[in-house]
């Protein structure tokens, strides 16, 4: 069945350091590409996404660009805030299904210290 | 415009007691769904709706009943509670089925269970 992979945490960074959180996945149709946020004590928001290979999403600084030919989905930022301290879900939903269900990794921990 | 909203936000159970933890969305969504996170494991998808009447199971359904009889509503039920149900758990909802692949998902702030 469809997965998402992610790189275990948890991240530790300096603030203003550069950010890459990998993220692979596995999916027998052509799934749109999801990376979501949980900021401490809440619950999951939609950072970026993108719905076709090549597709680039961004929101708040972050980018990461669907690449089909590594089924990958990696998250990037050039310089991370303590602001940015939470855990980033990687998520797959199925073009093919008829139905919204997410398929998540693990979550990955990032922690941004001053 | 509340978005999504769960009651309660923590809960203490004894192994085999009975709970339905709330879930409501004020956007009029159609699609409705449950999710368990647990440490390393990311999260699960329950049970989900695709409208009023409509419910499906996810991938860990066992142990866990739901029913949607509004658009506004989708509770969650624990018959008889166990300590591997112990968990944080979310409910979301997005606008439109049409649009499956792309539309957000929006998520509640989460109840926290403990089973004893």
């Amino acid at each position: 069945g469809d997965s998402v992979t992610q790189m275990e945490g948890p991240v530790t960074l300096s603030e203003e350091a550069c950010l890459t959180i990998n993220c692979t996945y596995t999916a027998t149709g052509y799934p749109s590409l999801f990376w979501y946020v949980q900021y401490p004590g809440e619950g999951l928001q939609l950072l970026l996404k993108a719905t076709k290979a090549d597709d680039k999403g961004s929101n708040k600084g972050f980018e990461a660009t669907y690449r089909k030919e590594t089924t990958s989905f990696h998250l990037e930022k050039g310089s991370v805030q303590v602001s940015d301290s939470a855990v980033y879900f990687c998520a797959l939903s199925d073009n093919g299904g008829a139905t919204n269900k997410l398929i998540f990794g693990t979550g990955t921990l990032l922690a941004v210290q001053p | 415009n509340a978005g999504v909203t769960q009651t309660p936000k923590f809960q203490v159970l004894k192994t085999g007691q009975s709970m339905t933890l709330q879930c409501a969305q004020d956007m009029n969504h159609e699609y409705m769904s449950w999710y368990r996170q647990d440490p390393g494991m990311g999260l699960r998808l329950i049970h989900y709706s695709v409208g009023a009447g409509i419910t499906d199971q996810g991938e860990v359904p066992n142990g866990y009943n739901v029913s949607r009889s509004t658009t506004e509503d989708f509770p969650l039920r624990l018959l008889s509670a166990a300590p591997s149900q112990t968990s944080v758990y979310f409910c979301a909802s997005s606008r439109n089925l049409r649009l499956a692949s792309t539309d957000t998902q929006y998520f509640g702030p989460g109840t926290r269970l403990t089973v004893l």
